[in-house]
């Protein structure tokens, strides 16, 4: 069965201290994965794309990196702001048999940055 | 280029009433995908219509539906409403099929009492 699996399912943590959320993954065939940060009582939004040749994307203060060996990939954000509190939700995209792409989705990581 | 754009962004419901969700994708994207989305539970796909067609349904009972019109725009509509259909409400749209990156609206927070 296809899965995507994050963890940890919420953190907290000081304003200006880094943080690691992961996300492994068991769909098959993958075409790439996604990180998406969602806000409150909004839609989720793109942070970054990972396809199978890459290790290490960033944006901003966001660094994904991707283990396609191990299907696993990790979120990285350093120098937290609160602005950062939100939920933090992993994609991944695997090609259908009959065309198209599916997207399969984590269940997210709820992160609370505090003062 | 306006966003994704959910209607209403609010509602509160009866049980055992009907509720129908409008979706106005981005101009140009044909594809279009609802969630379902509560506490613990992640994002459920419900289903995915592209060129008015549905195209993939998720795990859910036939009281939920959909459906889309030529100009893309996508309505949801749920029937004999339950307390556990209580949920945020998420339509994605992608240019088409073939597209990973879904774009997101705001969502419609439906309430059932």
């Amino acid at each position: 069965k296809n899965q995507v699996e994050q963890s940890p399912q919420s953190l907290i943590i000081l304003e200006g201290k880094n943080c690691t959320l992961q996300c492994n993954y068991t769909v098959s065939p993958f075409s790439n994965l996604r990180w998406y940060k969602q806000d409150t009582g909004r839609g989720p939004v793109s942070l970054t794309i990972m396809t199978f040749s890459e290790n290490t994307k960033s944006n901003g203060r966001y660094t994904a990196t991707l283990d396609a060996d191990t299907k696993q990939s990790s979120l990285h954000i350093t120098a937290s702001q609160l602005s950062d509190s939100a939920s933090y939700i992993c994609v991944v995209s695997t090609s259908r048999a009959g065309g198209g792409n599916k997207l399969t989705f984590g269940t997210g990581t709820q992160l609370k940055v505090e003062l | 280029k306006a966003g994704v754009t959910q209607t209403p962004r609010y509602l509160i419901k009866t049980r055992g009433q009907q509720v129908t969700l409008s979706c106005s994708p981005i101009s140009g994207h044909r594809s279009v995908s609802w969630y379902q989305q509560t506490p613990g539970q992640g994002l459920q796909f419900l289903f995915e219509y592209f060129s008015e067609t549905q195209r993939n349904k998720g795990n859910f009972p036939g009281r939920f539906s959909g459906r889309q019109f030529s100009n893309s725009r996508s309505e949801m509509n749920v029937s004999t409403l339950e307390l556990g259909d209580s949920a945020l409400y998420l339509c994605a749209s992608r240019t088409g099929p073939e597209n990973t990156e879904a774009f997101f609206g705001q969502g419609t927070r439906l309430t059932v009492v």
